[in-house]
């Protein structure tokens, strides 16, 4: 099973910062990699598939990158309804697996 | 517009059976694989399972933590996916999000609760 570990666990910024969070595989998994958001009471939103490719209406502040066992999501200039919790999945190996979540959280 | 629905959660004894349904619109069901995923109250989110479209096979894949207990169908003639959930455990207590893709899910429901308790 691959094991995803997100880090930080939680990252407290500003509105108007720059967030960084990572994804790191225990194996290779090319660029098979999701990204997600979730704010409290909601289900998960996809924001990136395919590691770096934005799903459909998600704002060009974010991105992705990365493959093979290092990956990063980056949420250029926070919006306040941005800070919510983050999660990768996996899909390049069964079973599908997710990391523990990165809280973007107001500083 | 794509929606996915779940529905059939609740309060289940441990042991039971329960089985939820995924009623999709907006898109070509029979076109696309379908997701299960679950989030334990307060905790991070686990893959359960995925279904293939029938031009793959129709056949299904499951986690570690449910193989052998549950099971996913599908009815493309009502856009509809199952899950058959049997000998359920307190460990299965979650929300339960159907979502439209084989990888990974790009269009998620609100999910159902499914509680496991005596």
């Amino acid at each position: 099973e691959t094991v995803l570990t997100q880090s930080p666990g939680t990252l407290s910024l500003s509105p108007g910062e720059r967030a960084t969070l990572s994804c790191r595989a225990t194996q290779a998994i090319t660029t098979y990699l999701a990204w997600y958001q979730q704010k409290p009471g909601q289900a998960p939103r996809l924001l990136i598939y395919g590691a770096a490719s934005r799903a459909t209406g998600i704002p060009d502040r974010f991105s992705g990158s990365g493959s093979g066992t290092d990956f990063t999501l980056t949420i250029n200039r926070l919006e306040p309804e941005d800070f919510a919790v983050y999660y990768c999945q996996q899909y390049g190996s069964s079973p599908w697996t997710f990391g523990q979540g990165t809280k973007v959280e107001i500083k | 517009e794509v929606q996915v629905v779940e529905s059939g959660g609740g309060l289940v004894q441990p042991g039971r059976s329960l089985r939820l349904s995924c009623t999709a619109s907006g898109f070509i069901f029979g076109d696309h694989g379908m997701n299960w995923f679950r989030q334990a109250p307060g905790k991070g989110l686990e893959w359960v399972g995925f279904i293939r479209t029938k031009a793959y096979g129709g056949t299904a894949e499951y986690g570690a933590s449910v193989k052998g207990r549950f099971t996913i169908s599908r009815d493309d003639s009502k856009s509809i996916a199952y899950l058959q959930m049997n000998s359920l455990k307190t460990e299965d207590t979650a929300v339960y999000y159907c979502t439209r893709g084989t990888w990974y899910g790009d269009y998620w429901g609100q999910g159902t609760l499914v509680t496991v308790s005596a």
